[in-house]
């Protein structure tokens, strides 16, 4: 079982729409949660962290249900330079130390 | 402020030959990861360094793949020899104690013939 899993997509949405991601880990022992974005051919790069209470940051929305193991991404009004692949990535504790464990992504493809 | 710099950004080599990766961290960073991505695996942990010194590199595919980091401004990451089934694009990140956030570089994308 993979530790980090998300929906591959394509989510193929118009501008203006509404679209959600949806990301589950395995290791109970996680500590902290994040979202990254990466561009065609690019780096990843933060896009923002996850808190328990949830929090938001523009037009973007992440959950965490730390009960489910699940975390969520919001994405509101749509815009055509949010078209990139969204990678959920969870922070482990473990003997040697902490790693980030990343997903394998979501790509979102925005059209006009 | 100069980020993560990678270098090479691309290398071709033929299968057997050896590769070498570098990668200077963002100054004053004192952890470095080198991770490897392909669009079977995503993004794969290979070895990381707290203040130099290797933390865990029980990523490492296997002894084919070495890394050193000499001091806070240099790291390496060594194929030899190199197989076709190494080409992937192979990032190098950086992050200070404290803070979650790494910084990646912009990688090297790596082709075995």
């Amino acid at each position: 079982r993979k530790e980090v899993e998300q929906d591959p997509g394509p989510f193929n949405v118009p501008e203006g729409a509404t679209v959600a991601f949806n990301c589950t880990y395995s290791n109970s022992a996680s500590q902290s949660f994040f979202w990254y974005r990466q561009d065609c051919r690019k780096e990843p790069k933060l896009l923002m962290s996850v808190y328990s209470s949830g929090n938001e940051d523009g037009r973007f929305t992440a959950q965490l249900n730390r009960a489910s193991q699940y975390i969520s991404l919001l994405i509101r009004d749509s815009k055509l330079s949010d078209s990139a692949t969204y990678l959920c990535v969870v922070n482990i504790l473990y003997e040697a130390g902490t790693a980030l464990i990343f997903g394998k992504g979501t790509t979102l493809s925005v059209s006009s | 402020d100069a980020g993560v710099i990678q270098s090479p950004r691309h290398e071709v080599t033929e299968m057997g030959q050896e590769v070498t990766l570098r990668c200077k961290p963002i100054s004053g960073h004192d952890y470095l990861f080198w991770y490897r991505q392909t669009m079977m695996r995503g993004l794969e942990l290979l070895i990381y360094f707290n203040n130099n010194v290797p933390i865990d590199d029980s990523g490492m595919p296997e002894d084919r793949f070495s890394a050193k980091m000499p001091n806070a401004s240099f790291s390496t990451l060594k194929i030899q020899p190199s197989e076709p089934r190494d080409s992937a694009v192979y990032f190098c990140a950086s992050r200070g104690t404290g803070w979650d956030e790494q910084f990646f570089g912009p990688g090297t994308r790596l082709t075995v013939l």
